[in-house]
């Protein structure tokens, strides 16, 4: 099935932990990006990639890091999870930076840090 | 500051038309997207303009007006499926996406 697949879709996690969020899209798209959605707060933008290979820090950057090793696969790292970043996270993936087109997004992962 | 400002909840009427608001101020404008997101789930791409004037798509229908600021979506012929939030976005002069908080549309029988 084309699209985005995010995994897991919901972990608790305990603080000072490592977390890796995965995000894979099997539609060639060049752009991919990470989003935090918060109740109360629109989507923001943690980190994107507009190619394989490169990378660039959105609004909320800090506590995470990604790689765009390849075109499919982008995941999100947390290296050390603290309270503050319980969130939904979305992956989502576009043709490219700049495309007026539209996001396509994951279904998303509920990540609960305790 | 870059903002985007929308209504935090509205009801309707099922059959009834529903007209939702956003406002920006935005560093350039490349465009203004608007999307559905039920709860529980991922936004879904609904409409984007980038010209002034209506666009129409189905039941659905978003206007904009860039030297007001201004956009918004028209929802016709309600249906209980269409209890969702409405998200707005709007593309910056970086291409990057500026959303709102959402919409939440609450549609009763």
């Amino acid at each position: 099935i084309a699209g985005i697949t995010q995994a897991p879709t919901s972990q608790i996690l305990a603080a000072g932990r490592r977390m890796t969020l995965r995000c894979t899209q099997d539609m060639r798209h060049n752009a991919m990006y990470w989003y935090r959605q918060d109740l109360g707060l629109g989507l923001r933008l943690i980190h994107y990639s507009n190619t394989a290979g490169t990378t660039g820090k959105g609004e909320v950057p800090d506590g995470y890091s990604v790689s765009r090793a390849n075109t499919d696969d982008f995941p999100l790292t947390l290296a050390s999870a603290v309270p503050s970043q319980t969130s939904v996270y979305f992956c989502a993936s576009s043709l490219g930076q700049g495309n007026t087109g539209e996001l396509f997004f994951g279904e998303g992962s509920r990540l609960t840090v305790l | 500051g870059q903002n985007i400002d929308q209504p935090t909840e509205m009801t309707a009427t099922e059959g009834a038309i529903v007209q939702i608001n956003c406002t920006y101020q935005t560093s350039g404008f490349n465009g203004l997207f608007w999307y559905q997101q039920h709860a529980g789930e991922a936004p879904t791409f609904l409409s984007y303009n980038v010209l002034d004037g209506l666009e129409e798509k189905g039941r659905f229908s978003s206007f904009l007006s860039r030297s007001k600021g201004y956009s918004y979506l028209l929802l016709k012929e309600l249906q209980m499926k269409d209890s969702a939030s409405y998200l707005c976005a709007v593309m910056d002069s970086n291409y990057q996406l500026i959303w709102g908080a959402g919409t939440k549309l609450i549609i009763k029988p």
